[in-house]
């Protein structure tokens, strides 16, 4: 199975400062069409996970701009330009380029 | 609008099995692949199973070969993932999740399950 591996794991943030997540899988997510089925899903404190970016660096509808998914092959970086009160909870990558799909291991981003 | 409404938490002891039931609506239920997701307690997501609910055809992750089973009941438009031969290393939270591998269409996750396994 590809291993994502995801860094760091614990992020305390300054609300109104950037924070940036890294996730990196054990083998390229390039997919034979050319697509990378790379995914960021984002989980509040006591709720269900919600998808956030979809193959890399698209947003989900509702999902907030300050929001942005980068990288490429085996390197991925979410972004959160701007933290908000309400970006609080655990980030999760996953890939399906590769069968069965696997999640990164989560971030807890954490007003300081 | 889309929802996956599932069951409620379950105690089992270790050996038993347990089933777990995701009813969706909002959607046609034939349309869109089910998965199962689960994460045991302050841990991260493990993919399980999915099913497509028009086929009845499903996949299952190696780990969990032979101990589970994904089914589904068109006309009620319910998903079950039955999981069999129950560890204390079962205990987690359960989740549905519609199409989690169709980068076309929103993702939708039921509310979750918890299952506890324990003597």
């Amino acid at each position: 199975d590809v291993v994502m591996t995801q860094s760091p794991l614990s992020l305390p943030v300054t609300l109104g400062q950037p924070a940036s997540i890294s996730c990196r899988s054990s083998q390229s997510l390039v997919y034979s069409d050319g697509n990378t089925y790379l995914n960021w899903f984002q989980q509040r404190p006591g709720q269900s996970p919600g998808r956030l970016i979809y193959k890399v660096s698209n947003r989900d509808s509702g999902v907030p701009d300050r929001f942005s998914g980068s990288g490429s092959g085996t390197d991925f970086t979410l972004k959160i330009s701007r933290v908000e009160a309400e970006d609080v909870g655990v980030y999760y990558c996953m890939q399906h380029t590769h069968w069965p799909p696997t999640f990164g291991q989560g971030t807890k981003l954490e007003i300081k | 609008q889309v929802q996956l409404v599932q069951s409620g938490a379950e105690v089992k002891e270790p050996g038993a099995s347990v089933k777990v039931s995701c009813k969706a609506s909002g959607y046609t239920f034939t349309d869109y692949y089910m998965h199962w997701v689960r994460q045991a307690p302050g841990q991260g997501l493990e993919w399980m199973a999915w099913i497509n609910p028009n086929s009845g055809d499903t996949n299952y992750a190696q780990k969990f070969q032979g101990r589970v089973t994904v089914s589904r009941d068109t006309s009620i438009s319910t998903a079950y993932m039955d999981l069999s031969r129950l560890r204390s290393d079962d205990t987690a939270v359960y989740y549905c999740v519609r199409d989690l591998t169709n980068s076309n269409v929103g993702d939708c996750w039921g509310q979750g399950t918890l299952v506890t396994v324990s003597s």
